[in-house]
């Protein structure tokens, strides 16, 4: 069973900082990962999508990265902001898995004045 | 596009009553998808459909829950009996090709007392 684990839970960091979410998933046949944010009360913004033929997708600051053989993706986000503030999920779909996502349980990120 | 919509956004009901969920997908997106977010259990995907018809459903909990589409542009999911243990957020999702992006709509979040 395929298990998304991301590290750590939650983050705290000074406005202007540059910093990395961990997603790490234990089955490397996938067909690709997704990266969400969820702020509270909401639902889950989609902000970038890896095949898993891609080492890696940008938009604006955002920055994620595929290393399917070592079942791990980061998320690196350039001069955090106050509103970036926000939970961060990412998700995979597993190749003969049909077109389910698996989730991960998400790193809470405060991004302070 | 508006994106995803659901109704209600908040729903309070007494134990035993039935619940209806809706959700319009994005126009033209082929594939639907009902979820569950709770604290302990994050995000669960309950059915998803493609063309209308109902794809996998083994992560519906019980028998108590149902979910149609009867058509592209509307989907419900009904749980009845509604029990305190189905408090959650339900979110519905689509997607316009396989395995392809995924986007969320805002939620209901259901809460039986």
């Amino acid at each position: 069973k395929q298990e998304v684990t991301q590290i750590p839970a939650a983050l705290s960091v000074p406005e202007g900082e540059n910093l990395v979410l961990n997603c790490s998933f234990t089955d490397s046949a996938i067909y690709n990962l997704q990266w969400f944010r969820q702020d509270p009360g909401k639902g889950l913004t989609s902000l970038l999508l890896i095949q898993s033929s891609q080492r890696e997708q940008t938009s604006g600051r955002l920055n994620a990265s595929l290393d399917k053989s070592s079942g791990r993706s980061t998320l690196y986000i350039a001069a955090s902001q106050p509103g970036d503030s926000a939970t961060y999920l990412c998700a995979v779909r597993l190749t003969g898995g049909g077109n389910k996502l698996t989730f991960g349980t998400g790193t809470q990120l405060k991004v302070e004045l | 596009d508006a994106g995803v919509i659901q109704s209600p956004r908040h729903e309070v009901t007494e134990m035993g009553q039935e619940v209806t969920l809706r959700c319009k997908p994005i126009s033209g997106h082929d594939y639907l998808f009902w979820y569950r977010q709770t604290m302990m259990r994050g995000l669960e995907l309950l059915i998803y459909f493609n063309n209308n018809v109902p794809i996998d459903d083994s992560g519906m909990p019980e028998d108590r829950f149902s979910a149609k589409m009867p058509n592209a542009s509307f989907s419900t999911l009904k749980i009845q009996p509604s029990e305190p243990r189905d408090s959650a957020v339900y979110f519905c999702a689509s997607s316009g090709e396989w395995v392809g992006e995924l986007f969320f709509g805002e939620g209901s979040r259901l809460t039986v007392l």
